[in-house]
């Protein structure tokens, strides 16, 4: 298996400019995850799906932030429009458990920079 | 409110000794506690999981302990290499309802040879 793919590996844009970064998770897993890692708060959830629907939503920071999950394989997480403090790497996981949580595998991650 | 704390921002460790990393908790009742590595640029990768009535998990050098008195996890690395250096993260999963995994902030282990 593949794994956890994201992309793009590395984004830079300029502040007011949309932001969508990609996620395919491992086939066959029933919760994706997407997270957000900075020196000064480490790694937070932005929000959570079960079965493609969006069943915690409480990490994403404001209203800028979506996230979709349209179908099994494939989710998106969009931010517009995009801030310098949004500058992080975002992580998307899955886990093959819906409900409780399980083991989770993570991509490799988007390197945000918002100038 | 609910915290996890992860010992030290860096630890330095000479080859061959043991490491402990240590997660403490608070506000928590978790089900269960795992652990991740992380090495720079990469995503974290899942180590061992211990449940809230185990009382150690070992796996090759690694070794896990979780006390729900004290509200902490150890996580021991034995024979220490510089292979070995990264940031480990601890995740607890709440033990009630959909919650999901928490993660503490980590601890970045050096090994010094």
């Amino acid at each position: 298996d593949a794994g956890v793919i994201q992309s793009p590996r590395h984004e830079v844009t300029e502040m007011g400019q949309e932001v969508t970064l990609r996620c395919k998770p491992i086939s066959g897993h029933n919760s994706l995850f997407w997270y957000r890692q900075t020196m000064m708060r480490g790694l937070e959830l932005l929000i959570y799906f079960n079965n493609n629907v969006p069943i915690d939503d409480s990490g994403m920071p404001e209203d800028r932030f979506s996230a979709k999950m349209p179908n099994a394989s494939f989710s998106t997480l969009k931010i517009q429009p995009s801030e310098p403090r949004d500058s992080a790497v975002y992580f998307c996981a899955s886990s093959a458990r819906e409900g409780r949580t399980d083991t989770q595998y993570f991509g490799p991650g988007t390197r945000l920079t918002v100038l | 409110s609910q915290k996890i704390e992860q010992n030290s921002e860096a630890l330095n460790i000479q080859e061959g000794k043991t490491a402990t990393l240590t997660c403490n908790y608070t506000n928590y009742s978790p089900a269960y506690l795992q652990w991740y590595r992380q090495d720079p640029g990469r995503g974290p990768v899942f180590l061992l999981l211990i449940r809230e009535n185990e009382k150690e998990k070992r796996k090759e050098r690694l070794k896990v302990t979780f006390d729900t008195t004290l509200k902490q996890s150890l996580f021991h690395i034995t024979a220490s290499q510089p292979a070995d250096s990264a940031t480990y993260l601890c995740a607890l999963d709440p033990n009630f309802g959909n919650e999901k995994l928490t993660f503490g902030t980590g601890t970045r282990l050096t090994i010094i040879p």
